[in-house]
């Protein structure tokens, strides 16, 4: 079973320039997690899909930060303009989660992010 | 979702057990232990879960207190592969309240 992955791996910018970043779940996961990692603490929520929908934005800065699911499928995530704190890991996540039927599954599977220096 | 406490790292001999601590006071009922390890530049990786039984899979075993207050996250047979941040995370299992939110975790250096 092919995991979650992400696109680019690295991506290098000045402050103020903008940025997308890439991911495709694993195959039938419903919902969709977007994560931001410090250099140093825990990855940290920005937003969940399930299916195409938002479910939690709370913790997303909204005036710099968009997300978009279209079809369901994969997500982008934009930062623009980005600012020297927004360097970080930006972890994709996926899980099963089915609304109906007995498969329900909670455990998220993480791809392998993609790390983003701001100078 | 309840805080959990875990000690900031830990060393462990190659081919001994790792026992790595966790304590939640405050959990409810309806919430359940999570365990995921970070290795370096890689996504965090699910390990187990449970809600008051102790649990034992492939990789891992977790042991809850009865009164489910902290946890245990046992690794029988650590090897250098092992070397990773630990997290444990207590959260309500359902669509509503399904987000993980991440502490500092334990930092585990396995030695050889």
């Amino acid at each position: 079973e092919a995991g979650v992955a992400q696109s680019p791996r690295y991506k290098i910018i000045e402050k103020r320039q903008s940025v997308a970043f890439w991911c495709n779940p694993i195959s039938g996961h419903a919902t969709l997690y977007w994560y931001q990692q410090i250099l140093g603490q825990g990855p940290k929520l920005l937003i969940q899909f399930q299916n195409n929908g938002v479910v939690d934005d709370s913790q997303l800065p909204k005036d710099r930060f968009s997300a978009e699911r279209l079809k369901g499928v994969d997500s982008t995530l934009k930062i623009q303009p980005a600012k020297l704190e927004d360097s970080a890991v930006y972890l994709c996540a996926s899980s099963l989660e089915s609304s109906g039927g007995s498969q329900i599954g909670y455990e998220q599977y993480f791809g392998p992010g993609t790390r983003l220096t701001v100078t | 979702d309840a805080k959990t406490t875990q000690p900031t790292s830990m060393d462990c001999a190659e081919g001994r057990a790792a026992n790595l601590p966790c304590n939640h006071s405050t959990i409810s009922g309806n919430e359940y232990v999570y365990w995921y390890r970070q290795i370096h530049s890689q996504g965090p990786q699910y390990i187990i879960h449970g809600l008051k039984n102790n649990e034992t899979n492939e990789m891992a075993s977790l042991i809850i207190t009865e009164d489910r207050k902290s946890s245990t996250l046992i690794l029988p047979h650590a090897t250098l592969r092992d070397t990773a941040v630990y997290y444990c995370i207590v959260r309500r299992r359902g669509a509503a309240g399904n987000k993980l939110t991440f502490g500092g975790g334990t930092r585990v250096l396995v030695k050889p």
